[in-house]
């Protein structure tokens, strides 16, 4: 199995612009999760899917943030203005299952710099 | 309030000597415990886990101990490599799928 998939790598843009990063979890995976990474915050979770349902997003920090998952195998995490502060390093996660116990298998993650 | 601390935010380390990354909690209700190294550009990988029902876990050189009373995780490296060389977290979770994780420490093992 190729892993998580996380694309784009990198990805510039300018302050109000629109923002979309995408995530393929492992094939058989029915958890996914977002992370966002940021010198400032270390690691934070942003939100957590099951079955595609999203089951907590109490990690997203503002409305300007949206998650989806319309299938087992894609979601997406859109940024709709984008902001300077957005800049960090974005992760997605899966794992068999959501519980605690289950280990994550983490993507490569997205450079998100906001100018 | 943060819930997991790693203290330490950097270690340095002699090559073929002892590592030890620290993680301490205050919520009682965690009861699985993991850690996850991370390098550079990548994402986090698992490393190794505890139980509550344990209080170590052994995989070749990497070893978790976890003290409850204390509140208290550690990971132990030994002997530790260059290669060992990243960022490490713990996390932890409850009964649900609720994980808490430190800021991580960054080790560097030096030849």
């Amino acid at each position: 199995d190729a892993g998580v998939i996380q694309s784009p790598r990198h990805e510039v843009t300018e302050m109000g612009q629109e923002v979309t990063l995408r995530c393929k979890p492992i094939s058989g995976h029915n958890s996914l999760f977002w992370y966002r990474q940021t010198m400032m915050r270390g690691l934070e979770l942003l939100i957590y899917f099951n079955n595609n349902v999203p089951i907590d997003d109490s990690g997203m920090p503002e409305d300007r943030f949206s998650a989806k998952m319309p299938n087992a195998s894609f979601s997406t995490l859109k940024i709709q203005p984008s902001e300077p502060r957005d800049s960090a390093v974005y992760f997605c996660a899966s794992s068999l299952q959501g519980l605690a116990k289950n280990i994550q298998y983490f993507g490569a993650g997205t450079r998100l710099s906001v100018l | 309030d943060q819930q997991v601390k790693q203290n330490s935010p950097s270690l340095s380390v002699q090559e073929g000597r002892i590592s030890i990354l620290n993680c301490d909690y205050t919520n009682s209700m965690f009861d699985y415990f993991l850690w996850y190294k991370k390098y550079p550009a990548e994402g986090p990988t698992f490393l190794i886990s505890i139980s509550s029902i344990k209080d170590k876990n052994e995989d070749g050189r990497f070893t978790v101990f976890l003290n409850k009373s204390a509140k208290h995780l550690s990971l132990h490296i030994v002997p530790s490599q260059p290669g060992d060389s990243a960022v490490y977290f713990c996390f932890l979770g409850g009964s649900n799928y609720k994980l808490t994780f430190g800021k991580g420490t960054l080790l560097t093992v030096n030849p």
